[in-house]
């Protein structure tokens, strides 16, 4: 069965400080991957996501993400956090089951914090 | 220009009660999926439709209704709501393909869900 973990509940980083929020996946198949950030009372927007190519993706707001396969890891990256992007932070995979639904399957979220 | 859209944002309610939730989208995509968060901001898909067809349908009660009047619109219906309803509803929708449904999905701004 398809997985997505997201081993810290909160990362804290000072501006203009590089961030790293990690995601670790389990797939059968090819990994399909992506990054949505949740603003407070808002929904989910997409930032970037992972099908095949390159292993660096590049997404929204400065964002990007590496794939490494021999880790099963989707690690979201930024050079220079900004406080604004202080929100929770969603990895997903894609089901990769046979229905071919497009379900997503989400990490439990992590919260960052980007301190002034 | 709303491009995908829920109404009520806010309901508060009796349990027993029935209650709808509303979801449009002008995105022009044939696919729209419902989740629900939790709490602890855990974030499951419960149901989806292509083309007015249902294609996800996760363990949920049966007191959860989908339905998909056309495929810009897909609603939610919740008979005789319980405590544990309580909850953030969010609808979604993304285009598909049949040979692989890796696009991303576009969120709605969610509806906050209280059952007294």
């Amino acid at each position: 069965a398809q997985s997505v973990a997201q081993p810290e509940d909160q990362v804290n980083v000072a501006e203009g400080n590089p961030l790293t929020v990690k995601c670790t996946y389990s797939v059968s198949g090819n990994p399909y991957l992506f990054w949505y950030v949740q603003y407070p009372n808002r929904g989910l927007q997409f930032l970037l996501k992972y099908i095949t190519g390159d292993n660096l993706v590049k997404g929204s707001y400065g964002f990007e993400a590496e794939f490494n396969k021999s880790q099963t890891s989707f690690h979201l990256k930024k050079p220079s956090a900004l406080v604004s992007d202080s929100a929770l932070y969603f990895c997903a995979v894609r089901d990769g089951g046979s229905s071919n639904t497009g379900k997503l399957i989400f990490g439990q979220g992590t919260t960052l914090q980007v301190k002034p | 220009d709303t491009a995908v859209s829920q109404t009520p944002k806010y309901l508060v309610t009796q349990m027993g009660n029935d209650k709808s939730i509303k979801c449009e989208q002008n995105l022009g995509h044939d696919t729209m999926y419902w989740y629900k968060q939790d709490s602890k901001k855990f974030l499951k898909i419960m149901f989806s439709y292509n083309n007015k067809e249902l294609i996800i349908n996760e363990t949920v009660p049966n007191r959860f209704s989908p339905k998909s009047p056309d495929k810009a619109h897909l609603n939610l219906h919740i008979n005789s709501l319980e405590l544990g309803d309580s909850a953030v509803y969010f609808c979604a929708s993304s285009p598909f393909r049949t040979s692989g449904s890796y696009n991303e999905q576009f969120f709605g701004p969610g509806t906050r869900l209280t059952v007294l």
